[in-house]
């Protein structure tokens, strides 16, 4: 059940926009995405439910495709403090269900 | 948002030793917590989710009696690692969700780093 996340790792300079996507092959209620930095926990971003719908907070934005069951996490114009892992966690149905996480996406931003 | 605290923030202990690690929610009454488990560079994985007043549901693979959970009230939860092994040092992550007010966000404690020596 666990979801699949691409890329595994991606090196982006300042200013440079990323894609990180997240697949299940279970049909999804909902999509939680978070960042997490090294010696930290996981910070919450941002949650998708189904329907399709897209949503964003500054540069940062995602969408998720009921018919895929896929989501998308959009990165644009990168600062250097969006480096760190990216999850995405998923649930099949309403609840108070745990996420199940992919295992991550490490973002590197450089100057 | 809500927010979770986790306590200790970092433990060493010795090998055979017991560690009882606290998550609590400040704002608000989570009757659901989760424990989650992180080795460096790699996943969160579930433990278990721990149900105020009832018995833990533990995941496939983790030992009930080494991990034991109490969630004896609607703001704190506890995970005991009973004789505690090099093997279990990890990242130990707490969660929960604000349901009373319909919350659908899980948030997470900053961790418990355990070391056992």
């Amino acid at each position: 059940q666990q979801p699949v996340q691409s890329p595994q790792a991606v090196i982006l300079r300042e200013g440079e926009d990323a894609v990180i996507n997240c697949s299940s092959s279970k049909a999804l209620y909902s999509v939680h995405w978070y960042r997490q930095k090294h010696g930290e926990a996981p910070v919450f971003l941002m949650i998708l439910l189904k329907g399709g719908e897209q949503k964003g907070h500054e540069k940062i934005s995602a969408s998720f495709n009921e018919k895929k069951q896929q989501s998308s996490l959009y990165l644009t114009a990168s600062q250097l403090s969006y480096s760190g892992t990216y999850f995405c966690g998923t649930e099949l149905r309403s609840g108070n269900t745990p996420l199940v996480f992919g295992k991550g996406t490490r973002l590197s931003v450089i100057a | 948002g809500a927010v979770v605290s986790q306590h200790p923030s970092w433990v060493i202990c010795k090998s055979g030793t017991s560690v009882k690690i606290e998550c609590r929610s400040l704002d608000f009454q989570a009757t659901t917590m989760f424990w989650y488990r992180q080795f460096p560079k790699k996943s969160l994985m579930l433990m278990a989710t721990s149900n105020e007043g009832s018995k833990a549901t533990y995941e496939q693979g983790v030992e009930k009696d080494k991990f034991l959970i109490n969630h004896a009230s609607l703001t704190l939860s506890t995970l005991t690692v009973t004789s505690a092994h090099p093997e279990d040092s990890s990242f130990y992550i707490c969660s929960a969700r604000d349901r009373i007010q319909g919350g659908i966000e899980q948030f997470f404690g900053p961790g418990t780093r355990l070391t056992v020596l």
